[in-house]
């Protein structure tokens, strides 16, 4: 079955240094897709970086990139010089990529706040 | 702004009541999906549909139902209320059914049953 691991459920981190968000999944599938997003104290769940399991390099959007290493079936987060405003839920997510029928399948969370 | 809509925003209500939740996907999007997130289950995919037909389902209870209409906006029919329905629910759309295409959400509803 698949399962999605995030082993921080919070983390402080100071304004303007970067932070890594651990993410580990496991899946039989060979073809998945990885999928970060965020939650802020409003509720809403925005969609932040994606990562195809066949891609070779790490995706990248802005400040955040996903630190994606394979063998480990780890897809970190990593935010580059944060800010105040990151401070909020975030949540790692799977989906199978070649099923119409797939479902996709979150983590428990971590909780980020950044400090000033 | 996903370009997502849900309403209501907050839904208050009984046990044993019924309440419909509604969701208007982003424009060209076919796909359409209902997630609840509650503080002890965390986030829970209930159901999938895809131009108008059910495509998969989670754990969805039997006293939920769901569809989606020929205008593509999908409603969320909770029955026979109990104190633990009481979460946020979120509709999600993409644009086809692929794993590869990312889900954008709504804005929520969040219900309280009393």
């Amino acid at each position: 079955a698949q399962k999605i691991t995030q082993t921080q459920p919070g983390m402080f981190v100071q304004e303007k240094e970067a932070v890594t968000l651990d993410c580990t999944y496991d899946t039989s599938d060979q073809s998945y897709g990885l999928f970060w997003y965020k939650q802020p104290s409003s509720g809403e769940m925005i969609f932040l970086i994606y990562q195809g399991s066949y891609d070779e390099q790490n995706a990248t959007e802005g400040r955040y990139s996903l630190n994606f290493q394979k063998a480990r079936k780890s897809a970190n987060l990593v935010i580059s010089a944060s800010q105040l405003g990151d401070s909020a839920m975030y949540f790692c997510a799977m989906r199978e990529l070649y099923s119409s029928a797939s479902k996709i399948i979150f983590g428990s969370g971590t909780r980020l706040s950044i400090r000033p | 702004d996903s370009g997502v809509t849900q309403t209501p925003k907050h839904l208050i209500t009984a046990t044993g009541q019924r309440v419909t939740l509604r969701c208007s996907p982003r424009s060209g999007d076919l796909s359409v999906y209902w997630y609840q997130q509650s503080l002890d289950q965390g986030l829970q995919f209930l159901i999938q549909y895809y131009n108008g037909e059910e495509r998969a389902k989670g754990n969805i209870l039997e006293r939920f139902s769901a569809q989606q209409f020929p205008d593509l906006h999908s409603e969320l029919n909770l029955s026979s209320l109990e104190l633990g329905d009481s979460a946020l629910y979120f509709c999600a759309s993409s644009v086809k059914t692929s794993g590869t295409d990312t889900q954008y959400f709504g804005p929520g509803t969040r219900l309280t049953v009393l």
